[in-house]
């Protein structure tokens, strides 16, 4: 069975005060992993997508990692605009379906 | 523009009525799903459609039913036998071929509430 475990639960940020955030997976085979960002009372939206192990993706103050085993999520100098839930999934190759596997998500305060 | 819409917002459901939730996609996606968000908990998969006239149970499908008549619609009816609805639900859609990308793209939620 495919599970993400994404810690910490809840993480609080002074404005600049960079850190990361992980997702740790075990899956059969990885086809994707994907990050989102959800704000409250929000759908969540799509931020990245790994598909490697080795592959970067950055946008703005984040930029996603990919190993074999865990995604980190890096947020350098962060802003209070970046508050949110940030959201893991991973997609498994094996199968026919296409259904992702989410964690439970970190909550992320930044104070100004 | 392209999106997802779900309504309404908010819902009120009284006991032993059912209440339809409404998911409206213009992506052109095959696949659409339903997911319940609890506080503290990630997304639950309720149910999931890969196609028109199709349609799959997902971990927490118990007290829930949907419909895929059409490609854009995917409605979700929450029945009298779901003893516990209070929960945010999301719709999502995405692509559904080999080798895609498959992101999904969430719909802005709808809050059911008991009364």
């Amino acid at each position: 069975e495919d599970q993400v475990t994404q810690s910490p639960e809840a993480l609080r940020l002074q404005e600049g005060e960079s850190s990361s955030l992980n997702c740790s997976y075990t899956v059969s085979g990885l086809r994707g992993l994907f990050w989102y960002r959800q704000d409250p009372g929000k759908g969540p939206e799509f931020l990245f997508t790994l598909y490697s192990a080795g592959e970067e993706k950055e946008k703005e103050r984040l930029k996603a990692t990919l190993t074999k085993k865990e995604s980190f999520l890096h947020i350098t100098a962060p802003k209070p605009e970046d508050s949110a839930t940030y959201l893991c999934a991973v997609q498994a190759s094996s199968g026919g379906s296409y259904i992702p596997t989410f964690g439970r998500g970190t909550s992320l305060i930044v104070h100004p | 523009d392209g999106g997802i819409t779900q309504s309404p917002k908010y819902l009120f459901r009284k006991e032993g009525q059912n209440v339809t939730l409404s998911c409206e996609q213009n992506l052109n996606h095959d696949a659409m799903y339903w997911y319940r968000q609890d506080p503290g908990q990630g997304l639950r998969l309720i149910y999931y459609s890969q196609i028109v006239n199709d349609f799959q149970k997902g971990d927490i499908a118990e007290g829930y039913s949907v419909s895929r008549e059409k490609k854009e619609s995917f409605p979700l009816t929450v029945t009298s036998a779901q003893k516990n609805p209070t929960a945010f639900y999301l719709c999502a859609s995405s692509i559904q071929r080999p080798l895609a990308k498959n992101i999904q793209y969430f719909g802005a939620g709808t809050r059911l509430s008991v009364l």
